[in-house]
């Protein structure tokens, strides 16, 4: 079974409009750690936000946000004010285990392409 | 904070050489280092996890005489591709984890390995 779920293989929007990428994981873990990542055409993986499984607020960076809905194990991230730099692939991410058990485990979703237009 | 780097970031070789890539941690010290592989339009496959100072752990069905990886250091890991053939040819892309920053994978900026 897939840990983690991108359902949206391709997602378009219009410029400095917001969007919502989805993503929803599986875990029996009770400390993981969720992110996503950007990765534009030139092929890096750009570190865009974190939530950790015991925060109480929604993580956000700048016009980066993640909806963290625990009980749904959602973890969707959505991008105010679109810009056509935003056009890339979006990873979402989970890492298991971690520095107390001294193991890491990340797993990554198939990505969801994102373009946006002028 | 928290850079990561790749040398090279292109590579053509021809069959049967071997190449060497290397990942670094420029501002933070790096125990654990993951290497992926990533073909087209796919998401990223894990190779293996390289620990310093230890032997790396290979994901099942990853030669580890054919992808050799050191750890020599606390910012420097490195994987070699033995005998490179034509399906070696791929994006291949470092991370390191960075325990201080919500242990993140920072990733370094791939590079892309053309067997001819």
């Amino acid at each position: 079974a897939q840990k983690i779920t991108q359902t949206q293989p391709g997602m378009f929007v219009q410029e400095k409009e917001a969007v919502t990428l989805d993503c929803t994981y599986d875990t029996s873990d009770p400390s993981y750690g969720l992110f996503w990542y950007k990765q534009p055409s030139s092929g890096e993986m750009i570190f865009l936000i974190y939530q950790g499984s015991y925060d109480q607020q929604n993580a956000t960076e700048g016009r980066y946000s993640l909806n963290f809905q625990k009980a749904r194990k959602s973890a969707n991230l959505v991008i105010s004010a679109s810009q056509l730099g935003d056009s890339a692939m979006y990873f979402c991410a989970m890492r298991e285990g971690g520095r107390a058990s001294g193991t890491y485990k990340y797993i990554f979703g198939t990505g969801t392409r994102l373009k946006v237009l002028a | 904070g928290a850079v990561v780097s790749q040398h090279p970031s292109w590579v053509i070789c021809k069959s049967g050489t071997s190449v060497k890539i290397e990942c670094r941690s420029l501002d933070f010290q790096a125990t654990t280092m993951f290497w992926y592989r990533q073909f087209p339009k796919q998401s990223l496959m894990l190779m293996a996890t390289s620990n310093e100072g230890s032997k790396a752990t290979y994901e099942q069905g990853v030669e580890k005489d054919k992808f050799l990886i050191n750890h020599a250091s606390l910012t420097l890991s490195t994987l070699t591709v033995t005998s490179a053939h034509p399906e070696d040819s791929s994006f291949y892309i470092c991370s390191a984890i960075s325990g201080f920053y919500q242990e993140t994978q920072y990733f370094g900026p791939g590079t892309r390995l053309l067997v001819l």
